[in-house]
């Protein structure tokens, strides 16, 4: 089976463009989550979904920041506008909702850098 | 956010040796998980704990749930070259959702 999907693997970006990340989850998983790496701060979560309703987006850091589930296969992240603080990789993971069941797979990154 | 104290932050060692590290946290955890990432790539999930006392092996990693719920640890036995990457502890609070803390990650350096 095929894991999480994102694409594109690697944006160079200018400060002040609109940048936006794409993730595919696993099918038939039905909670999504978007984290951010970097050196600094590790992973952090940024925001996640549930059956495409998002239940908490208190890591999102601004209101530049934007995420979407129009479906239960796919999910953006948006940066408008984007600055160099937010070169990081941005990372997608889902798993599937279950009790006591919590096991995220992700997917291998977007490595964001705007210059 | 918080954080889980995870340690140590780095090992150097030979191949052939055991590996130890282990995450603590202050407040009582129901799921503890372990993952390791290579360069450019994603956290890969290793092992997934989810009662207090558990011992769970994958291979040569065994990983254990602490009896206070406050911690666990991972082990590495016969370290091999392809060991080497950087291993995070994630855990899910006690009655909260389904997010997950993770720890700052230990980096392991296997020498042949």
């Amino acid at each position: 089976d095929a894991g999480v999907i994102q694409s594109p693997r690697h944006e160079v970006t200018e400060m002040g463009q609109e940048v936006t990340l794409r993730c595919k989850p696993i099918s038939g998983h039905n909670s999504l989550f978007w984290y951010r790496q970097t050196m600094m701060r590790g992973l952090e979560l940024l925001i996640y979904f549930n059956n495409n309703v998002p239940i908490d987006d208190s890591g999102m850091p601004e209101d530049r920041f934007s995420a979407k589930m129009p479906n239960a296969s796919f999910s953006t992240l948006k940066i408008q506008p984007s600055e160099p603080r937010d070169s990081a990789v941005y990372f997608c993971a889902s798993s599937v909702r279950l009790a006591g069941d919590h096991e995220q797979y992700f997917g291998p990154g977007t490595r964001l850098t705007v210059t | 956010g918080q954080q889980l104290n995870q340690s140590p932050q780095s090992m150097f060692i030979q191949e052939g040796e055991d590996v130890s590290m282990n995450c603590t946290s202050s407040s009582i955890f129901n799921t503890w998980l372990w993952y390791k990432q290579d360069p450019g790539e994603g956290p890969v999930l290793l092992i997934a704990l989810y009662k207090a006392g558990e011992l769970t092996s994958n291979g040569r990693l065994t990983a254990q749930f602490g009896i206070t719920r406050k911690d666990s640890f991972l082990n590495i036995s016969a370290s091999i070259p392809s060991d080497v990457g950087i291993y995070f502890c994630a855990g899910r609070r006690q009655g909260g959702s389904e997010k997950l803390v993770f720890g700052k990650g230990t980096k392991l350096t296997v020498n042949p």
